[in-house]
């Protein structure tokens, strides 16, 4: 089977730094993504990783460790507008279709 | 600007009775899909097309048809819509290259009385 876990909530303050961390095992692997939902809102891109290290953008930096089926997504800065949902997702081929996407982790950003 | 579009946006409808949500992009991609959103379960993928006239089941597609007559258009179609399919759906599209980037219509809420 093919499985994505991720803390299913997180809260913190304005101004603050949140890890949001992704763990996978998937039949496949050639990328990981992250995606922000806001609530009544379609999945926006945020990053891609298909190498080991750090991506870095703007406020927002991804990274990966292949060899510990393991990521996470970092926000730096928080605001109010930053509270949203978090979603990892896995690229399973080759082709740039397929993905399976985690459990989405539930972001508050406190004043 | 550069978009994909779904519609309905939401439909209630009932047991039986076929439906299509189309869903259109204009940015020239190869690749589509259809996702499936739940709660607590992320986005499931019901179907993806690699190009006209291609497409193959995702992790979800019982209860689903789909097509891909021309490449900006990608419908999902209920032949017999039950209440297990009541979800929020999302179509997909993304280039050749491996951006990792999926770009999603607004969304299309259904629920199957």
């Amino acid at each position: 089977g093919q499985s994505l876990e991720q803390p299913s909530e997180v809260t913190a303050v304005e101004g603050a730094i949140v890890q949001i961390n992704c763990t996978y095992q998937t039949s496949g692997f050639y990328g990981l993504s992250w995606y922000q939902q806001h609530d009544g809102g379609a999945p926006t891109f945020l990053s891609y990783n298909a190498l080991d290290g750090l991506e870095e953008t703007g406020r927002f930096s991804s990274f990966l460790s292949r060899s510990d089926s393991y990521g996470y997504l970092l926000l730096q800065e928080l605001q109010m507008k930053d509270s949203a949902s978090y979603f990892c997702a896995v690229q399973v081929d080759n082709y740039g279709q397929n993905f399976v996407f985690g459990p989405g982790t539930r972001l508050s950003v406190l004043p | 600007e550069a978009q994909v579009t779904q519609n309905p946006r939401y439909l209630i409808t009932v047991t039986g009775k076929k439906l299509t949500v189309t869903c259109s992009q204009n940015m020239n991609h190869e690749y589509m899909s259809w996702y499936r959103q739940d709660p607590g379960l992320g986005l499931r993928q019901i179907y993806y097309s690699m190009n006209v006239e291609v497409t193959d089941k995702g992790d979800v597609p019982e209860g689903y048809k789909v097509s891909r007559k021309e490449k900006r258009n990608f419908p999902l179609i209920l032949e017999s819509p039950s209440p297990n399919q009541t979800s929020l759906y999302f179509c997909a599209s993304s280039k050749t290259e491996n951006t990792g980037e999926l770009f999603f219509g607004e969304g299309s809420r259904l629920t199957v009385l």
